[in-house]
């Protein structure tokens, strides 16, 4: 059974531009999730969606935006971006019905971001 | 403030020398803890789920205790592979919503 699928891996971006990240759940899998990860932060949640409705959301910026689509594949969209944004994101899937339920996460292996 | 710590940042093991990591929480509305294990430049892999006190999750040379304050993670015997970093993940109700807070980690390395 394939894992969590995201893209690109890795990725350079200037200040200013936007970016878009994609995430493919493990099949079945209705649940998505979007995390940053830093050295300084550790891992902190952005986002979760489920059936295409954004169900929870952390602190973070306007800037910072996702949708899920009906097929349960998800993006993730930056704008403007700042130098500060670089870090690994990471995508999870679950069976169950997000964080309002209770479940275990499937990560995908993450998109490298580097801002210049 | 929702917070989760986790103790030691780091650990250096050698083979078959038993230790704890620990998670320590303050949090409002506790639905469950979560552990998982991190390698380098690969996401997190979940270990276990524990719900309340008193429950404890064994896999292999790991076991996931919980208490009403703070998760320990004990590793028995350990060999090189579990070398990573272990994390551990609180869910709790804020409000009407859910969130998922993660500590930073404890990196592990076992020596031979």
């Amino acid at each position: 059974k394939a894992g969590v699928t995201q893209t690109p891996r890795y990725l350079i971006k200037t200040r200013g531009q936007q970016v878009t990240l994609s995430c493919s759940p493990i099949s079945g899998h209705r649940s998505v999730s979007w995390y940053q990860q830093t050295p300084g932060q550790g891992l902190q949640f952005l986002f979760e969606y489920f059936s295409e409705t954004q169900r929870n959301k952390g602190n973070f910026p306007g800037r910072f935006s996702g949708r899920q689509f009906s097929n349960s594949r998800s993006e993730m969209n930056v704008s403007t971006l700042e130098l500060g944004d670089s870090a690994l994101y990471l995508c999870a899937s679950s069976l169950s019905e997000g964080l309002i339920g209770t479940g275990e996460l499937f990560f995908g292996e993450g998109s490298r971001l580097t801002v210049l | 403030e929702d917070q989760v710590t986790q103790s030691p940042e780091a650990l250096r093991l050698q083979e078959g020398e038993s230790s704890s990591l620990n998670c320590s929480y303050t949090v409002s509305g506790l639905r469950g803890l979560f552990w998982y294990r991190q390698d380098p430049g690969k996401g997190p892999e979940f270990l276990f789920t524990l719900y309340s006190a008193g429950e404890e999750k064994e896999k292999e040379r790991l076991k996931a205790t919980l208490t009403k304050k703070e998760s320990f993670l004990h590793i028995t015997a350990p060999k090189p592979e579990d070398s990573a970093t272990y994390l551990c993940a609180v869910q709790h109700n804020t409000g009407t919503a859910s969130k998922l807070t993660f500590g930073t980690g404890t990196r592990l390395q076992v020596t031979l």
